[in-house]
């Protein structure tokens, strides 16, 4: 099956900084990459995904960047804010098995005012 | 919009106990998922049903079974609750495979 990587699972920042999350993925079929945010007591919110057909999507202050040779995707926040501070989930999944999403363990995010 | 109801949302159970968690959606999605959420652990697929009546294993399925009794329903049992088990369980839905999932607000389990 995938495995999937996450790094680092803690990050702390200044407001208005970048935050880069980073993830690696085994199964070379992989070509679906959501990102998942998860707020204290609240459920996982999907916030952007990318899939293999594009190596860079961007939306409201996230850009994702997917690099299929390394088998390695990122996040990135550009200009923090505290609401920002979440637990965030990368995920994987292969075309052939594409219901199956297997996730990273987690990025604590901080973002310190 | 649509909201994906799970019941009940603490459960505290006894070793060995078998316990049902339930969950609804009005999404009119056709897939639903488990999930488990362990802290440090991300979280891990037990089961997923692609259309009603359908049933297929997650990674983590060994000591659960699931019931998709109908389009808007899907029950995870676990058939015998372990001493200190402490974990969320969180029901999900989607349209299909490779689209958003949306979670409910999860079952606490705590097992005494």
């Amino acid at each position: 099956g995938e495995q999937v990587e996450q790094l680092p699972s803690i990050l702390r920042v200044q407001e208005g900084s970048s935050a880069s999350i980073n993830c690696t993925y085994e199964n070379s079929a992989s070509n679906y990459f959501p990102w998942y945010k998860q707020e204290p007591g609240e459920n996982p919110k999907l916030i952007i995904d990318i899939r293999s057909n594009m190596e860079r999507k961007q939306t409201q202050g996230l850009i994702v960047l997917l690099d299929k040779k390394a088998k390695r995707f990122s996040l990135h926040i550009t200009d923090t804010q505290p609401g920002d501070s979440a637990m965030y989930f990368c995920a994987a999944s292969a075309g052939d098995m594409g219901y199956k999403l297997t996730f990273g363990t987690g990025t604590s995010l901080l973002v310190d005012p | 919009g649509g909201i994906i109801t799970q019941t009940p949302k603490f459960l505290i159970g006894q070793e060995g106990q078998k316990l049902t968690l339930k969950c609804q959606q009005n999404f009119n999605h056709d897939t639903m998922y488990w999930y488990r959420q362990d802290s440090g652990k991300g979280l891990r697929l037990i089961y997923y049903s692609i259309t009603e009546n359908d049933l297929q294993k997650g990674d983590l399925s060994e000591g659960y079974d699931a019931s998709r009794e109908k389009k808007s329903s899907f029950s995870l049992t676990v058939t015998s609750a372990q001493k200190n088990e402490m974990a969320v369980f969180l029901c999900a839905s989607s349209i299909g495979g490779q689209d958003t999932q949306y979670f409910g607000p999860g079952t606490r389990l705590l097992v005494l």
